[in-house]
């Protein structure tokens, strides 16, 4: 089905690892965006994407990186995982003309543990 | 930075009760969205209302948004368990067309 891809849906890590959660959507949108979401606080913009080869920060960036080589992949890097950084990791998208009208398109998370 | 403010957080009642939650904001919203996200799933979006004094219906689901476009509200008749879930509000960020400003949600349980 088309979409938003997310991958892994868990993941374990060790305090000081490092790893990349990927997304990828085939619905040829250009904008594409890291979302993380913690009880309570709903939805915090990491790091946004409006184009191939264009990436800028959101929220909360610290401690994260992507990078956005084709249109249809966005992965977000972590580096030195930090208990701080358990959390639910939403990818989501959205077409240059569409978000005012059609929102985003979300994948299903990755639920991150960092012990 | 906008701020959007949605009330009550938590909300547990029985089928059949009705039910209106909120969104309100520090300033005037450039358009509106509302998402529902079921446990273990990314949000989905329900309606877009762009125009103040909108009402946009959905099966049991009256989406209103106020006349001065700081405020909106989500209303439910007769609630069915599988209206569960987490209802966002969302600000598309004003003159970007790209980027939303999410409220913090209100968590709903509806039991049977």
């Amino acid at each position: 089905n088309a979409g938003v891809t997310q991958t892994p849906k868990f993941r374990i890590l060790k305090i000081g690892q490092s790893m990349t959660l990927q997304c990828a959507q085939d619905m040829n949108h250009n904008y594409m965006y890291w979302y993380r979401q913690d009880p309570g606080m709903g939805l915090k913009l990491i790091y946004y994407s409006v184009g191939a080869g264009i990436t800028d920060k959101g929220e909360v960036p610290n401690g994260y990186n992507v990078s956005r080589s084709t249109t249809e992949d966005f992965p977000l890097r972590l580096e030195l995982a930090a208990p701080s950084q358990t959390s639910v990791y939403f990818c989501a998208s959205s077409s240059s003309t569409g978000t005012a009208n059609y929102g985003y398109t979300f994948g299903s998370g990755t639920r991150l543990t960092v012990v | 930075t906008q701020l959007l403010e949605q009330s009550p957080q938590f909300l547990s009642i029985q089928e059949g009760e009705n039910l209106t939650v909120y969104c309100n904001s520090s300033s005037v919203f450039s358009s509106l969205q509302w998402y529902r996200q079921e446990p273990g799933e990314g949000p989905v979006l329900l309606v877009t209302v762009v125009t103040g004094g909108e009402v946009k219906k959905l099966k049991r689901l009256t989406f209103q948004f106020g006349d001065a476009r700081k405020d909106s509200s989500l209303h439910i008749t007769a609630a069915q368990p599988g209206d569960t879930g987490l209802y966002l509000c969302a600000d598309v960020a004003g003159g970007s067309n790209y980027k939303l400003t999410f409220g913090k949600g209100t968590l709903l349980t509806v039991n049977p």
